[in-house]
């Protein structure tokens, strides 16, 4: 069974165009979180969600719209797509957000190539 | 702002050799420090959780210390195999002014071992 999963794996797609990634944990975690490791496999976070309610938000163009219908998924919007949009996007959850059992667990990544 | 440096960035050492990789944060005031593994093109894998209130945490031929006051950690790999070839990330969680906890990433150390 897959703990944290995300789709698609692969997202290429032109500069202007609006894109979707999905997650999906099945730990029964209540936090998750997105983050961006860049061309430089630098790893930052982007968003955190606490059961539905948006908990960090770090410095990111408003082109990025996390979206969480429940607290199994948390789902990342991208509009008007430019280059350096092009990364590896992970998704991750923990138990809460915390101290205790803030261990995280981390989806395969979706990386998205804007051309 | 809390900043972590992984040192060296990368590290190639021949099969059964016993290794150290370091990780230094700035900011002393975390809730726990967290080791990851990333293979080429794959997600991260969670190796082994440290609490602020702990010195070390071992998992097979793995062992992590924690020095919370000089702001280090060290990441000890017994008997290096092939397998063990791939990034390891130390990550650092704090707390966030947002009001939760949250991880800070070094850029990670790519090992490689040498049959």
């Amino acid at each position: 069974d897959t703990a944290v999963s995300q789709t698609p794996k692969y997202l290429v797609t032109q500069m202007g165009n609006d894109k979707s990634i999905k997650c999906e944990q099945n730990l029964g975690h209540d936090t998750m979180y997105w983050y961006k490791q860049d061309s430089k496999k630098f790893l930052k976070i982007m968003f955190s969600y606490n059961n539905k309610e948006l908990i960090i938000n770090e410095t990111v163009p408003n082109r990025f719209s996390p979206k969480s219908p429940d607290k199994a998924h948390l789902n990342l919007h991208i509009n008007s797509l430019e280059l350096g949009d092009s990364a590896v996007y992970f998704c991750a959850s923990s138990q809460d957000r915390w101290i205790q059992g803030n261990e995280q667990f981390f989806g395969p990544g979706t990386r998205l190539t804007v051309l | 702002k809390q900043e972590v440096t992984q040192i060296p960035a990368a590290l190639s050492v021949p099969e059964g050799e016993n290794l150290v990789l370091n990780c230094s944060f700035t900011d002393s005031a975390i809730y726990n420090l967290q080791w990851f593994r990333q293979d080429p093109g794959k997600g991260l894998t969670s190796l082994l959780l440290i609490q602020s209130s702990q010195r070390e945490q071992t998992s097979g031929r793995l062992n992590a210390s924690l020095d919370k006051s000089s702001g280090r950690s060290t990441l000890y790999i017994a008997a290096s195999q092939p397998g063990d070839s791939a990034t390891y990330l130390c990550a650092v969680g704090a707390y966030s002014g947002a009001g939760s906890y949250q991880l800070t990433f070094g850029k990670g150390t790519k090992l490689s071992v040498i049959p």
